[in-house]
């Protein structure tokens, strides 16, 4: 069956680069779209942006000049890295296969900023 | 502000009929289809309704979407103790470039 499952960094410090990985099993990555997206404590969640099998990226407007997705289908997995971390990060990150529709979601990763 | 607006709570007693409503514009729901998750605390979300109206396989047919114009419904039916929850919806908006949610519904069973 279809498995994420990621892993990264939880504590970051203002100014760092936070990095996550999400290991995907039991499927190809033709002919889909891989996703992060991510939820602040107590709110509500938000499209980081995604990556396609051919390596196209599309970023939420707000992050895409500090976000870069990239994919290594030798490894099976893609990545996560958002430049600058400010407290406004901390939240709970989830990779998923996807383009809205989001079947698949890996088990989460918390991430604080904290100086 | 969320792109796609949603109430912040709804509630309803056991057995009893729920709708949650999902409202966008042109650019998104207007000409996208529409997707609802149900998220329980702590954990990441499940897929509820896709396409609008379909259900993956598993998830009971007390749950059903509609859209219609550039809003979206999803309504539990014989709503149970279970089903309190947050609820999300999703599309696509041809504007952004990117997938939008709706700020999300608490759904609190009396």
């Amino acid at each position: 069956q279809v498995q994420l499952d990621q892993w990264g960094a939880g504590l970051l410090k203002p100014s760092e680069t936070l990095s996550l990985t999400c290991a995907v099993s039991g499927v190809s990555f033709t002919g889909y779209y891989w996703a992060w997206i991510r939820q602040p404590p107590g709110k509500g969640l938000e499209w980081i942006g995604e990556i396609n099998h051919s390596g196209y990226t599309n970023y939420n407007p707000s992050l895409t000049s500090r976000v870069t997705i990239s994919l290594d289908t030798s490894k099976n997995h893609f990545s996560l890295n958002l430049d600058s971390v400010t407290a406004a990060d901390t939240a709970l990150y989830f990779c998923a296969r996807g383009h809205g529709r989001f079947q698949f979601w890996g088990q989460g990763s918390l991430v604080t900023v904290s100086s | 502000q969320s792109v796609l607006t949603q109430p912040p709570s709804a509630s309803g007693t056991p057995g009893q009929r729920v709708t949650i409503s999902c409202s966008g514009s042109s650019s998104n729901i207007g000409k996208n289809t529409v997707h609802w998750y149900q998220q329980l605390p702590g954990t990441a979300p499940k897929l509820l309704i896709y396409t609008n109206t379909q259900r993956p396989s598993g998830v009971p047919d007390r749950f059903s979407g509609s859209k219609s114009g550039t809003s979206a419904s999803l309504a539990i039916s014989g709503l149970q103790s279970e089903d309190e929850a947050d609820y999300f919806c999703a599309t696509w908006d041809d504007s952004l470039t990117a997938v939008v949610f709706g700020g999300g519904t608490k759904l609190t069973v009396l």
